[in-house]
């Protein structure tokens, strides 16, 4: 069975500034990631993910985030952040041979101050 | 924005009662799947359906029973709600089982039992 550690439940951060999620994940077998996000009072939508190939993916609204295989991370950057991006981050995966079902982190918290 | 809807989107209810969640799609797509949300746990999968009439259970399935009759309706029924239950409940949908595919979410139901 695979899991998924975010480190931080929340990150303020100010308006312009970089910001970093961090996502770590185990896991006997082979995974994809993803990175999802919840806005206030909504579901949640696909940011990025992995699947292979170059460990840097470029996601919406100017994340990207990084794979260590290494490390078994999945880390989520941004350069300078809005106040629209305050919402809830989640990192998950699934497992290549398992079908489509997601394991998901506890989230973290994004709160951009102007 | 994927065609789902969640109803109710707010219940309160009581302890022993029964309660029926729906999730409505009209992306004519076959795999669908409920999480429930909870603080610190990100979502945790209770129950998936590849096909009408076919379903399986997920991580936390103890409590919940699902069916599928049609395509486009996915129905979660908690046979005798506890407070436990208390939670906010996503329904996801895909179109394909491949774990690298991207799961679309409804806007949730927000469940309390008293």
């Amino acid at each position: 069975a695979q899991s998924v550690t975010q480190l931080d439940s929340q990150v303020p951060v100010f308006e312009e500034a970089p910001v970093e999620l961090r996502c770590n994940y185990s896991s006997s077998v082979s995974v994809y990631l993803f990175w999802y996000v919840q806005y206030p009072n909504q579901g949640l939508q696909l940011l990025l993910k992995y699947l292979s190939g170059s460990t840097l993916v470029k996601g919406i609204n100017g994340f990207e985030a990084e794979f260590n295989k290494s490390q078994t991370s999945f880390h989520l950057r941004k350069p300078s952040v809005h106040i629209s991006d305050t919402a809830e981050y989640f990192c998950a995966v699934s497992e290549k041979a398992a079908g489509n079902k997601l394991t998901f982190g506890g989230g973290t918290r994004v709160l951009v101050k102007p | 924005d994927a065609g789902i809807t969640q109803s109710p989107r707010h219940k309160v209810t009581e302890t022993g009662t029964p309660v029926t969640l729906r999730c409505h799609q009209t992306e004519n797509h076959r795999y669908m799947y409920w999480y429930r949300q909870d603080p610190g746990h990100g979502l945790r999968l209770i129950h998936y359906s590849y096909g009408v009439k076919d379903t399986d259970k997920g991580e936390v399935s103890d409590g919940y029973s699902v069916s599928r009759s049609k395509t486009e309706d996915f129905l979660l029924t908690l046979e005798s709600a506890t407070s436990s239950q208390t939670s906010v409940y996503f329904c996801a949908i895909s179109e394909s089982p491949s774990s690298y595919n991207e799961q679309f979410f409804g806007p949730g139901t927000r469940l309390t039992v008293l």
